[in-house]
């Protein structure tokens, strides 16, 4: 089965400027995650959404983050305006089951210079 | 509170050694899921294995083996004879039953020729 896709690979730019990254979960799964890795650290949870709701945005910096997923499947996560601290890998993972086995995309490399 | 602490930052071992990597967790809840992920250079989160709570089977997926003791709230994870191939960061990580993961920091793994 294919995986999860996110485009693009990297991206560089400057604070201020805005950036939006894509993501396709693997068919047929419900629930879908946008995770946050600063260089050093563990994956840290975002966004969550189950189809096309969203369960749990405890962790998303709302002034500046935003993400939809749209008739429940492809998803879009944006900052604007991106900040030096937004530099970090952004990963996007789908589940089948609420308590699934992950399967998590490649990861888009934001550089905020 | 949950917590999931991979005191090893980094380990080298020469080729063929044997290898542990030790994960300690935090939770109250009584209900969770222990994951085991690969991270090599490439960046994608490879999943390696998932165990839940109330199964302290150990497990032998080749070369590589868990021991997860409830009584320690441990879940350690071994590599028998390892190879070059097996260095990258490993991450720990707790799932309870609202879905969110929490990661570890991460072990980074050098395995020298």
């Amino acid at each position: 089965e294919a995986g999860v896709a996110q485009s693009p690979r990297y991206k560089i730019i400057e604070k201020r400027q805005s950036v939006a990254f894509w993501c396709n979960p693997i068919s047929g799964h419900a629930t879908l995650y946008w995770y946050q890795q600063i260089l050093g650290q563990g994956p840290k949870l975002l966004i969550q959404f189950q189809n096309n709701g969203v369960v749990d945005d405890s962790q998303l910096p709302k002034d500046r983050f935003s993400a939809e997923r749209l008739k429940g499947v492809d998803s879009t996560l944006k900052i604007q305006p991106a900040k030096l601290e937004d530099s970090a890998v952004y990963l996007c993972a789908s589940s089948q089951d609420r308590v699934g086995g992950y399967t998590f995309g490649s990861g888009t490399r934001l550089t905020v210079v | 509170a949950q917590k999931v602490t991979q005191a090893q930052t980094e380990i080298s071992v020469v080729e063929k050694e044997d290898v542990t990597l030790d994960c300690v967790y935090e939770t109250r809840d009584t209900t969770y899921y222990l994951f085991w992920y690969k991270q090599p250079p490439s960046g994608e989160l490879v999943f390696l294995i998932r165990r839940n709570s109330f199964d302290e089977q150990n497990e032998i997926s080749g070369r590589y083996s868990w021991n997860f003791q409830k009584s320690t709230s441990s879940f350690n994870f071994t590599i028998t004879a390892s190879q070059v191939v097996d260095s990258a960061v490993y991450f720990c990580a707790l799932i309870l039953t609202g879905n969110q993961f929490y990661f570890g920091t991460g072990t980074s793994l050098t395995v020298i020729p």
